[in-house]
Formats: C-alpha cells, sequence, structure tokens
C-alpha cells in the first residue's frame, strides 16, 4: 500500500515569494490533516479536512495560507506571502476517518527555507 | 482541555541499556494516546496507541507503553537499547474534537 506522498521535499525561497505544496493521501483516507513542524517542536495543526471539506482550520493564518482539497483527495496548501517566520517542516498526514482512535499516517514532509 | 507534557528534551542512553521516555497528559475526557517516532529527515511513524482496551500496549520495534490512570501517564520503554533507535519521539492525546494534541517531543540518542 502506497503512502502519503508529498512533493517538494525541499525548497528555498525569500521572503514575500509565495511557495506551494503538494500531498496525495493515502488511497480511500477521508481525513487529511496539514501540520506545521518548526524544529525542537511537536507539530501543530493548521489544517485539517473531511473529504473536501475544512473541519477546522482556526490556527491557519489565514491572511497567507490557504489550502484546498479538490475532489477529496489530493490536497494544496499555498503560502504568499512568506515570512521568515515560516521556515519549517510541512507535514501532510491522512486517516480512514477522524475517530479519535484513528491512526494518522504521514508523509515525508516539505522542509521549507525562508531567506 | 487537553495536553501532554515530555520530561527531557534529550534522552541518552547507552547500547543495550533500558530506554524510558517519559509522557504526561491531562485530558477532559477518555484519553486515547499515541507515540509517534520520528527518524531524520522522515514524517513521523506510529509506534503504538492506547485506545482503552490492554493498558499495556505493545508497539513495532520492541517499544511499549503503560498508561497509568492514577498517574496520567504514558511512559515508553524498549529494554535493550539499539543504535537504529536513535530518533525523536513524540507522545500525543487525541483531543475531544478528534484532534492530536503533540507533546514538544524527546531525542533519543544512543551511545556506543
Amino acid at each position: 500500500e502506497a503512502g502519503v506522498a508529498q512533493s517538494p521535499r525541499y525548497k528555498i525561497i525569500e521572503k514575500r515569494q509565495s511557495v506551494a505544496f503538494w500531498c496525495n493521501p493515502i488511497s480511500g483516507h477521508a481525513t487529511l490533516y496539514w501540520y506545521q513542524q518548526i524544529l525542537g517542536q511537536g507539530p501543530k495543526l493548521l489544517i485539517q479536512f473531511q473529504n473536501n471539506g475544512v473541519v477546522d482550520d482556526s490556527q491557519l493564518p489565514k491572511d497567507r495560507f490557504s489550502a484546498e482539497r479538490l475532489k477529496g483527495v489530493d490536497s494544496t496548501l499555498k503560502i504568499q506571502p512568506a515570512k521568515l517566520e515560516d521556515s519549517a517542516v510541512y507535514l501532510c498526514a491522512s486517516s480512514l476517518n477522524q475517530e479519535r482512535t484513528d491512526t494518522q499516517y504521514f508523509g515525508p514532509g516539505t522542509r521549507l527555507t525562508v531567506l | 482541555a487537553q495536553s501532554v507534557t515530555q520530561l527531557g528534551s534529550h534522552v541518552s542512553v547507552s547500547e543495550g541499556a533500558l530506554v524510558l521516555l517519559r509522557c504526561n497528559y491531562s485530558s477532559s475526557v477518555p484519553p486515547y494516546l499515541f507515540w509517534y517516532v520520528q527518524y531524520p529527515n522522515q514524517g513521523l511513524q506510529l509506534l503504538l496507541k492506547y485506545t482503552s482496551a490492554a493498558t499495556l500496549v505493545k508497539g513495532i520495534n520492541g517499544f511499549e507503553a503503560e498508561f497509568k490512570k492514577s498517574e496520567t501517564s504514558f511512559h515508553l520503554t524498549k529494554p535493550s537499547a539499539h543504535m537504529s533507535d536513535a530518533a525523536e519521539y513524540f507522545c500525543a492525546v487525541s483531543g475531544g474534537n478528534y484532534q492530536l494534541i503533540w507533546g514538544a517531543g524527546t531525542k533519543l540518542i544512543i551511545k556506543p
């Protein structure tokens, strides 16, 4: 079974530029998550989708971050314009549903460096 | 509200020694608890999870964790450390809103 795919793996941009990340979840998984992981910290949930609807985006900085999940499968996360503090690893995860006991499966992440 | 505290941002053990990584939680609902491992430049991988069945949970790679309600703890152990266990370990609790609340992580260092 294929895991969660993410691209690109690494991205370096200058502040005020825009960047987009792509995620392909495990086939059949209804729930998709985007996390931001800053060095030395645990993951911070940015947005959660159930199929193609947003369940929670309360921690998404909506003035610069946007995300969509078209057709309830792939998802993209965009930052425009980027700030220095956005330097982090962006993790995508998926789970079968959004039950409290469901395991979240993670992709390898995208390491973003903003100069 | 839920929260997770992992004691020790770094833990160093000798190869072959006992590994003990500490996790304490608070939860306003019956907790479901998870341990994930993150190897360098990789995503997180589930080690084990507690879902209110057996209090002693066995996971992959020889790890296990015991749920102790009275101590609000879910410590991760492994009898004998191996060099390949060097990684960062995260404890998480499932909140009432179906989201995971994560600890800050503990980096496990294995000394030869």
